[in-house]
C-alpha cells in the first residue's frame, strides 16, 4: 500500500524551531517529487514547499522562504521540513504529498499539527 | 500568482440529485503539451485531501464514474451526477501550471 506518514508536530513558542518528517512506503520514493502543504484551523489548503527526486531542486511559498527548508533522505524514504523562526501564523496541520503528474497530488499523509503559541 | 475562484462556496444537496461546482482561474491553465493543469480534490470531514480529478477530466483511481470534470483554459466544472452521502466534504480545485501552486477557497458540500 502506498503510504505517507508524517510526524514531528507539536507546540512551540514563537521564534522556535521544529522539524517535520514524512516517511514513505509502497512506492519508489527516490524518483518522486514531494511537497508540503498546510491548512490553518478552519481554512483552506496552502502549498508550502516542493523538492524534486534527487533533492537538488526546491521551491518555497513566499510566506516561508528563508525560514523553512525542505530536504529528503532517499536512503530512508523520508521527507523533511525544517521550520525555523516560527510565527503564530504558521499554526496549521502540515501535510506531505506525492506529486503524481503535473502537480496532481495522488498520495497524502494524515497530517501533523503544529501550534505556535507562547 | 494565479488566483483560483470557486462557486458556490456552500452547496446543500439532496441525495440522488446532481450537483456541480465551478472553478475559474485568473489565467489560462492550458499547458504547452495540450493538458489543462487543473486538478480537483475532496477533503472529507476529519480526513486528508484526496485526488478526484487530474488534468481537468481524468478520474483518479477508485473515483466513481458519477463524478466527472470538464473545462479548459480558465473555466472548469466538477459534476456529480447523483449525490451520495459519502460525497460530503470540501471540494478544492487547484492549478498545477506554475508556482506558487494555488487552490480555490473550497466548496463545502453537505446533505440537505
Amino acid at each position: 500500500e502506498e503510504q505517507l506518514v508524517e510526524s514531528g508536530g507539536g507546540l512551540v513558542q514563537p521564534g522556535g524551531s521544529l522539524r517535520l518528517s514524512c516517511v514513505a512506503s509502497g512506492f519508489t520514493f527516490s524518483t518522486s517529487w514531494m511537497h508540503w502543504f498546510r491548512q490553518s484551523p478552519g481554512k483552506g489548503l496552502v502549498w508550502v514547499s516542493y523538492i524534486n527526486g534527487d533533492g537538488n531542486n526546491t521551491n518555497y511559498a513566499d510566506s516561508v522562504k528563508g525560514r523553512f527548508t525542505i530536504s529528503r533522505d532517499n536512503a530512508k524514504n523520508t521527507l523533511y521540513l525544517q521550520m525555523n523562526s516560527l510565527r503564530a501564523e504558521d499554526t496549521a496541520v502540515y501535510y506531505c504529498a506525492r506529486d503524481g503528474i503535473m502537480r496532481a497530488f495522488d498520495i497524502w499523509g494524515q497530517g501533523t499539527m503544529v501550534t505556535v503559541s507562547s | 500568482d494565479i488566483v483560483m475562484t470557486q462557486s458556490p462556496l456552500s452547496l446543500p444537496v439532496t441525495p440522488g440529485e446532481p450537483a456541480s461546482i465551478s472553478c475559474r482561474s485568473s489565467q489560462s491553465l492550458l499547458h504547452s503539451d495540450g493538458d489543462n493543469c487543473l486538478h480537483w480534490y475532496l477533503q472529507k470531514p476529519g480526513q486528508s485531501p484526496q485526488l478526484l480529478i487530474s488534468l481537468g477530466s481524468n478520474r483518479a483511481s477508485g473515483v466513481p464514474d458519477r463524478i466527472s470534470g470538464s473545462g479548459s483554459g480558465t473555466d472548469f466544472t466538477l459534476r456529480i451526477s447523483r449525490v451520495e452521502a459519502e460525497d460530503v466534504g470540501v471540494y478544492y480545485c487547484m492549478q498545477g501550471l506554475e508556482t506558487p501552486w494555488t487552490f480555490g477557497q473550497g466548496t463545502k458540500v453537505e446533505i440537505k
